[in-house]
């Protein structure tokens, strides 16, 4: 039962233009929500969170949008950059203290091509 | 760069054989998770330890167990290795900022059952 789930499994994008992920889950308890960034032979790396208080944060090119009603998130990066090719994992815990595991979707392969 | 390192970086096994995987906490951090991830998958929680206890578990069998030693460093064991333990393997170490808890990943190993 994947209860975090990223429908694109890739994604290509112009350079300089907005590239937007998705991710949708199917757990009501989930009350905190993370993206994480993985490049090749590395381990994932944090780039953005948000609660469920809020439903916008923002972290320079990186914008996380969250609609509780819809049970549904993005990821919105802009201007996309040629470094920001990597794979893009959503993640969802039912606390911000990680008293819980985080449940990480299948990724999305994000190609920004010049 | 977070601070978590991991060793070996790859390993072959084979099938009933056990394996042992080693994890270095980043400086200041009490809490350790374990990851695997599969091909093509998002990482699925193993387990937590906090404060060299097990702090939380996820849906893998007892066969999987681990360590935390007083110095934060962590262990993951596997016994009777089979083909689909062939996997990436993460760690990640986290600290409380602000509330949240974020946590760190190593680079993994990626273990191979033939």
């Amino acid at each position: 039962d994947q209860q975090v789930k990223q429908n694109s499994p890739s994604l290509s994008v112009q350079e300089g233009r907005i590239s937007i992920l998705n991710c949708d889950y199917t757990n009501s308890m989930f009350d905190y929500f993370l993206w994480y960034k993985k490049y090749p032979a590395e381990g994932p790396t944090f780039l953005i969170s948000i609660s469920s208080i809020k439903d916008k944060n923002e972290d320079g090119r990186f914008t996380v949008f969250l609609n509780k009603s819809a049970k549904h998130l993005s990821l919105h990066i802009v201007p996309s950059q040629p470094g920001d090719s990597a794979v893009y994992f959503c993640a969802a815990s039912a606390t911000p203290y990680n008293t819980d595991k985080l449940i990480f979707g299948t990724g999305t392969r994000l190609q920004v091509f010049p | 760069e977070t601070g978590v390192t991991q060793s070996p970086t790859h390993l072959i096994k084979t099938r009933g054989q056990q394996v042992t995987l080693r994890c270095s906490s980043q400086s200041g951090h009490n809490t350790v998770s374990w990851y695997q991830q599969a091909l093509g998958q998002g990482p699925q929680f193993i387990f937590q330890y906090y404060r060299e206890e097990e702090n939380g578990r996820g849906n893998f069998p007892p066969r999987f167990s681990g360590l935390q030693f007083p110095n934060y460093s962590s262990e993951l064991n596997v016994n009777a290795l089979e083909l689909d333990d062939s996997a990436l393997y993460l760690c990640a170490s986290s600290s409380t900022q602000g509330g949240k808890n974020i946590q760190y990943f190593g680079a993994g190993t990626r273990l191979s059952v033939l």
